[in-house]
C-alpha cells in the first residue's frame, strides 16, 4: 500500500510567484491535514479536511494561502504570491478516523 | 488550551543503552490520544507509538515503550537497546478532536 504522496519534493521559486503543493492521501482515509514546519515555529497545523470538506482553517497564516480538496484522492495547497518567509517544509498527512495521522515525505519550499 | 512540552532539546545515548525522552501535556478533554513521532534526517515523520488515554496499560512496540502517567499528564518514551538508526528528532503529540498539538521535539543522537 502506498503511503501519503506529496509533490514536488523540493520547490525553489522567486518571491511573488505562485506555488502549488500537491498531496495524495492514503486510500480510504477520510481526513487530510496540511502542516508547515519551520525551525522557529515547529510543526503547525494549517488546515484539515474531513470527507473533502475544510473543517478548520484557523492555522492558515493569511489570505495568500489557500487549500482545496476536489476529491478524496487529491488536495492542493497554494501560495499566491509567495514570500521568503513562506520557506518551510510542508507536510500532508491523512487519517482514517482523525486520530492517528500518517505523514507524507514533505515538500521543502524555498522562496528566494 | 492544549499544550505539549518537551523539556529536553537534545539528548545523546551510547549504542545498546537505554534512553528516556520526556513529555508533559495539558488538555481538558477526557478522550484523547498521545503519540511519539520520529523524524530522521530524511524529514519523514514516522509514527513510533501511540497511547489511548482511556487505556491504563502502557503501549509497547518492540524496543519502544511509554510510561503514561495520566494524573501527572506525563508521557515519556523509553528506547531500549538504542541503535544508530534511532538518531532523529522525536516529537510528542497530543491528539484530541482530530487536531494534533506537537511538542518542540527532542534531538536524539545515538553514539557508536
Amino acid at each position: 500500500d502506498a503511503g501519503v504522496i506529496q509533490s514536488p519534493r523540493h520547490e525553489v521559486t522567486e518571491m511573488g510567484q505562485e506555488v502549488t503543493l500537491r498531496c495524495k492521501p492514503i486510500s480510504g482515509h477520510d481526513y487530510l491535514f496540511w502542516y508547515r514546519q519551520t525551525m522557529m515555529r515547529g510543526l503547525e497545523l494549517l488546515i484539515y479536511f474531513n470527507n473533502n470538506v475544510p473543517i478548520d482553517d484557523s492555522g492558515m497564516p493569511e489570505d495568500r494561502f489557500s487549500a482545496k480538496m476536489p476529491n478524496a484522492s487529491f488536495s492542493t495547497l497554494k501560495i499566491q504570491p509567495s514570500e521568503p518567509r513562506d520557506s518551510a517544509v510542508y507536510f500532508c498527512a491523512s487519517s482514517p478516523r482523525g486520530n492517528e495521522q500518517f505523514f507524507g515525505p514533505g515538500t521543502r519550499l524555498t522562496v528566494l | 488550551a492544549q499544550t505539549v512540552t518537551q523539556s529536553q532539546p537534545e539528548m545523546s545515548v551510547q549504542e545498546a543503552e537505554t534512553v528516556t525522552l520526556s513529555c508533559t501535556y495539558d488538555t481538558s478533554e477526557s478522550n484523547y490520544y498521545l503519540f511519539w513521532y520520529k523524524q530522521p534526517p530524511s524529514r519523514q515523520m514516522i509514527l513510533v507509538i501511540r497511547q489511548e488515554a482511556y487505556k491504563q496499560q502502557n503501549a509497547t512496540e518492540n524496543r519502544f515503550s511509554v510510561n503514561f502517567q495520566k494524573a501527572a499528564k506525563s508521557f515519556s518514551l523509553k528506547i531500549s537497546d538504542s541503535q544508530l538508526g534511532d538518531t532523529a528528532m522525536y516529537f510528542c503529540a497530543l491528539g484530541g478532536t482530530y487536531k494534533y498539538i506537537f511538542g518542540t521535539g527532542t534531538r536524539l543522537k545515538v553514539l557508536a
